[in-house]
């Protein structure tokens, strides 16, 4: 089946310094991958959708200039939280988009900011 | 845009017995629900998933039930066992891109 992999899978960063989280799509392409963070023992929220070659799609309330997407390649995302802050800590979980209806999510990253 | 609402946010069962998670959705325009299962500090895995045309869908243990006048979908799992404990997620999307969750319901089977 398709596999999604994200790295690190763990980060602990200082507030104000940025970090950078990687999705990879191991043996598909994926012209489009999402990005959701999801708090202790609630739900996942879409944050925004990456699209290969092209600026990502934020969803409402969701800062861009906070959250860097860039998808530079068929297989490859990246989110970067930038001057993260405590309230930023969370389990942010991508998923790759083989087709239509068809999503795999990756393992998630556990981000602490202290 | 969709709202998606999941019952019961816990879930006990004793090993064997079936459990039955539901979930609504807002949006007539929804056509796609799958099912999610997720384990501690891991991320989501799909299990099931129904498109709009059907009313029902089966994979050995587990079934996934559409009512699409009232706008609900149920999962049903059967024979129970304790790897079946996880944190569960339905979801509805209306494009097949987009995909918005429920709030999860945690499962136990007790053996």
């Amino acid at each position: 089946g398709a596999v999604v992999s994200q790295h690190p899978s763990r980060v602990i960063c200082k507030s104000g310094t940025s970090v950078k989280i990687e999705c990879r799509s191991l043996d598909f392409q994926a012209t489009t991958m999402f990005w959701y963070r999801q708090f202790p023992k609630q739900s996942l929220m879409l944050m925004a959708t990456s699209n290969e070659g092209s600026k990502a799609t934020y969803e409402q309330g969701v800062e861009k200039d906070k959250f860097l997407i860039n998808h530079a390649s068929l297989t490859l995302s990246t989110l970067t939280v930038t001057s993260a802050h405590p309230e930023d800590s969370s389990f942010y979980i991508c998923s790759a988009q083989t087709g239509t209806y068809e999503q795999y999510f990756g393992p998630g990253t556990r981000l602490t900011v202290t | 845009g969709e709202n998606v609402e999941q019952h019961p946010s816990t879930l006990s069962v004793q090993e064997g017995d079936s459990a039955v998670i539901k979930c609504t959705y807002s949006d007539s325009a929804s056509n796609y629900f799958p099912w999610y299962k997720q384990e501690l500090g891991k991320g989501p895995q799909l299990i099931i998933d129904i498109r709009s045309n059907v009313g029902e869908k089966k994979d050995q243990r587990i079934a996934v039930t559409l009512n699409k006048t009232a706008k609900h979908f149920s999962l049903h799992i059967t024979e129970t066992q304790p790897e079946d404990s996880a944190v569960y997620f339905c979801a509805a999307s209306i494009t097949g891109n987009q995909f918005y969750f429920g709030t999860g319901t945690s499962l136990t089977v007790i053996p």
